[in-house]
């Protein structure tokens, strides 16, 4: 266990709609990373964030959005959901940036 | 551009051999580098890394990496592989700038044969 929690576990929805994923850090940990795990494209970065402010944003699609909020907690919001949206999503903390990441156990979303 | 590549998508290993998954990268300057397992439904979970020092890493569950900076490799190890070592290994390197975002290779399925 990582410490990292994420919800919900799993998520099934319809094209067209918007999602909100959720993810608590390790106790401590300042900066949290989004990741996007299909079958098609691995793992790739979405997005960064440090104490509340973006960081840094990778592949993230315009229609996807996110925030970490004062408790440092953070979520990441999918919206006009497609097909190709299906995926999991992870969730990795660190104390600080550029220290290893430590995972959530995901959000497995299916868009039908 | 910083990239990380695993040239093989499977490795069979008999429980009790030696294992060895492959990982090479391209990266300016030097490299953060990174192993992390997946078993099914789980999250990644941190091996090890290499940042700088000796050559030979000592992570969890009794895998080790060796870096070698004129091969650009950084392949993981374990002298006995056990069936409950099978899973998916990401191979990963830590951008450079300002992003600290992490660039991850394909994986590598490992499958331990008792």
């Amino acid at each position: 266990d990582s410490g990292v929690t994420q919800t919900p576990k799993h998520l099934i929805t319809a094209t067209g709609q918007r999602v909100t994923l959720r993810c608590s850090p390790r106790s401590g940990d300042l900066s949290v990373y989004w990741y996007q795990q299909s079958l098609d494209q691995g793992l790739q970065f979405l997005i960064q964030y440090y104490n509340g402010e973006e960081r840094a944003k990778g592949n993230i699609l315009e229609r996807f959005s996110a925030q970490q909020f004062p408790d440092l907690h953070s979520e990441l919001n999918l919206s006009s959901l497609e097909l190709g949206d299906s995926a999991l999503y992870f969730c990795a903390s660190s104390p600080s940036v550029g220290e290893t990441q430590y995972f959530g156990p995901g959000t497995r979303l299916l868009v039908l | 551009a910083q990239s990380v590549a695993q040239p093989e998508d499977q490795v069979n290993v008999a429980e009790g051999n030696p294992l060895t998954v492959k990982c090479t990268y391209s990266v300016s300057g030097n490299p953060y580098l990174f192993w992390y397992v997946q078993y099914p439904n789980r999250g990644l979970q941190f091996l090890l890394k290499y940042i700088t020092g000796d050559n030979l890493v000592k992570g969890s569950y009794g895998f080790e990496a060796e870096f070698n900076k004129s091969q650009t490799s950084f392949h993981l190890k374990k002298p006995s592989a056990l069936v409950s070592d099978s899973a998916l290994y990401f191979c990963a390197v830590r951008d450079i700038g300002g992003t600290y975002k992490y660039i991850f290779g394909t994986g590598t399925r490992l499958k331990v044969l008792a």
